[in-house]
C-alpha cells in the first residue's frame, strides 16, 4: 500500500524553464512533508519541506505547494538549471512517529541544454 | 559539517553468509534509520531507533535485525544473506523531539549477494 506516491518516474526540461515535480499521498494523519534530492551514488539531501499548516514555503528556486484537500503538493524549480538533473523524492511524516519518513517512489528530473 | 558515514560503499556477499553494515552519525542525533533503496520502489524503511538499546520495525523488517548499543552508532545485520537483499542500503540520522525533522544521509553502500 503505497501511502505516498510519485506517479511521474521522469521529465524532461529544458534549462531555464520551470520544472513541476508532483506527489500524491493517502495517509491524512501526515503533518509535514519534505524533498529531497539524490544524486547517483551518493544519499538523498534535503532540500525543503512544509508543514501542513501552510500551503506554500519557498527558498531562493525551489518552492513547495500543499494542497491539504486535495492530498497532493508539489516542488517547482525555477528556473531549472543542468545541476538539478537528478532523482527527487518527496517524503510524509506525522506526528509522534520519531520523525520517521515515508517516501515516494521518486522522479528523475533530467535539465537539459 | 553534518557528517552520516557508512563503513562500506560496495560490498560482495555470498548467499547464506552474515553481513553487518555500519553507520556512525557525528551530529548527536537521538533517531537514526535503515533503508532500502530499489529501483521503482523507493526508499523502503526497514528499521529505526530513537534512542539507545532502542528499535522498531519498518515496513519491509524480515531478514533484517539492528543493534544500537551507542548514541551515535546504528548497525544493520543480515542474518543469511540472500540474492533478494541485493540493493542499496542507506542509514540515517535525525534530531528528536519533535516529527518531521529532517534526516541526514549517509552515502549508502550497496550490497551484491551472489
Amino acid at each position: 500500500d503505497q501511502q505516498v506516491k510519485q506517479n511521474s518516474p521522469s521529465l524532461s526540461v529544458q534549462e531555464g524553464r520551470i520544472s513541476i515535480l508532483n506527489c500524491d499521498y493517502t495517509n491524512s494523519m501526515f503533518d509535514y512533508f519534505l524533498w529531497y534530492k539524490k544524486y547517483p551514488a551518493e544519499g538523498p539531501t534535503f532540500l525543503i519541506s512544509i508543514s501542513s499548516i501552510k500551503d506554500k514555503n519557498e527558498d531562493g528556486r525551489f518552492t513547495v505547494f500543499l494542497n491539504k484537500s486535495a492530498k497532493h503538493l508539489s516542488l517547482h524549480i525555477v528556473p531549472s538549471q543542468p545541476g538539478d538533473s537528478a532523482v527527487y523524492f518527496c517524503a510524509a511524516s506525522g506526528t509522534g512517529t520519531a520523525s520517521k519518513l515515508t517516501f515516494g517512489t521518486g522522479t528523475r528530473l533530467q535539465v537539459t541544454l | 559539517d553534518v557528517k552520516v558515514t557508512q563503513s562500506s560503499r560496495y560490498l560482495v556477499k555470498r548467499t547464506g553468509e552474515k553481513v553487518f553494515l555500519e553507520c556512525v552519525q557525528d551530529m548527536d542525533h537521538e533517531n537514526m534509520f535503515w533503508y532500502r533503496q530499489d529501483p521503482g520502489l523507493g526508499l523502503r524503511l526497514i528499521y529505526f531507533s530513537y534512542d539507545v538499546k532502542m528499535k522498531e520495525k519498518g515496513d519491509i523488517p524480515e531478514g533484517y535485525s539492528v543493534s544500537r548499543e551507542k548514541k551515535e552508532r546504528f548497525s544493520l545485520i543480515l542474518e543469511s544473506a540472500s540474492t533478494n537483499q541485493t540493493s542499496m542500503y542507506l542509514c540515517a540520522s535525525s534530531l528528536g523531539g519533535r516529527a518531521g525533522n529532517e534526516q541526514f544521509f549517509g552515502p549508502g553502500t550497496r550490497l551484491t549477494v551472489l
